[in-house]
């Protein structure tokens, strides 16, 4: 079955600017997760979001939100871009919320703020 | 908050040696779950493990959890080049309200010298 799918994969914005990114969690799951990674950070969880409502967040400005489409899909969206955004966003979807179940990882959506 | 500690955060071994990364949580875990991330991929998933003291393995690789359910342990016997990459712990604990909480340690890197 097709895996997790976060648009777009690359994207270059300016200080100031806003971004969305998507995921399209696999078939049948409810809970996408979006995590910053930075060289030498690690996954810093930005929020977790199951049946569309959110039930986890991460020690973000409120410049970082998301939401969750009926049909699980989700985006998040950084507003007012500072360069210590610049990142590896990645997208987790699971069948079952907060680590109840395993994170299937999309390929991420890599962003350069300049 | 909760915490998941992980150490070491780096790790260079010769090929064939033993290999093991540590993960120990302020609180007590509803299970564990362990990622391996190639460099320039996406973390995917090893394992979960759920009871007291559990150990599973998976041809050279050991995964245990402590009696405590707070503490678990990745080790890698005879280490080969396609080991090479950094290994997550992930721990998750209830956070009420029906909402568990995933937390992320920040990961060891393994580097392999063939």
């Amino acid at each position: 079955k097709a895996g997790v799918t976060q648009t777009p994969r690359y994207l270059i914005k300016t200080r100031g600017q806003q971004v969305t990114l998507s995921c399209s969690p696999i078939s049948g799951h409810r809970s996408v997760s979006w995590y910053q990674q930075t060289p030498g950070q690690g996954l810093q969880f930005l929020f977790e979001y199951f049946s569309e409502t959110q039930r986890n967040k991460g020690n973000f400005p409120g410049r970082f939100s998301g939401r969750q489409f009926s049909n699980s899909r989700s985006e998040m969206n950084v507003s007012t871009l500072e360069l210590g955004d610049s990142a590896l966003y990645l997208c987790a979807s699971s069948w079952g919320q907060g680590g109840t179940g395993e994170l299937f990882f999309g390929e991420g959506s890599r962003l350069t703020v300049l | 908050g909760q915490q998941v500690m992980q150490i070491p955060q780096y790790q260079h071994v010769q090929e064939g040696e033993d290999f093991t990364t540590y993960c120990n949580s302020s609180t007590t875990l509803s299970n564990i779950q362990w990622y391996k991330q190639r460099p320039g991929g996406h973390p995917v998933f090893l394992i979960q493990l759920v009871k007291s003291g559990e150990v599973k393995k998976q041809k050279r690789l050991t995964f245990q959890f402590g009696e405590a359910k707070k503490n678990s342990s990745l080790h890698i016997t005879a280490t080969q080049t396609t080991d090479v990459g950094t290994y997550f712990c992930a721990g998750s604990t209830y956070s009420g309200a029906g909402s568990y909480q995933l937390t992320f340690g920040k990961g060891t890197k393994l580097s392999v010298i063939p």
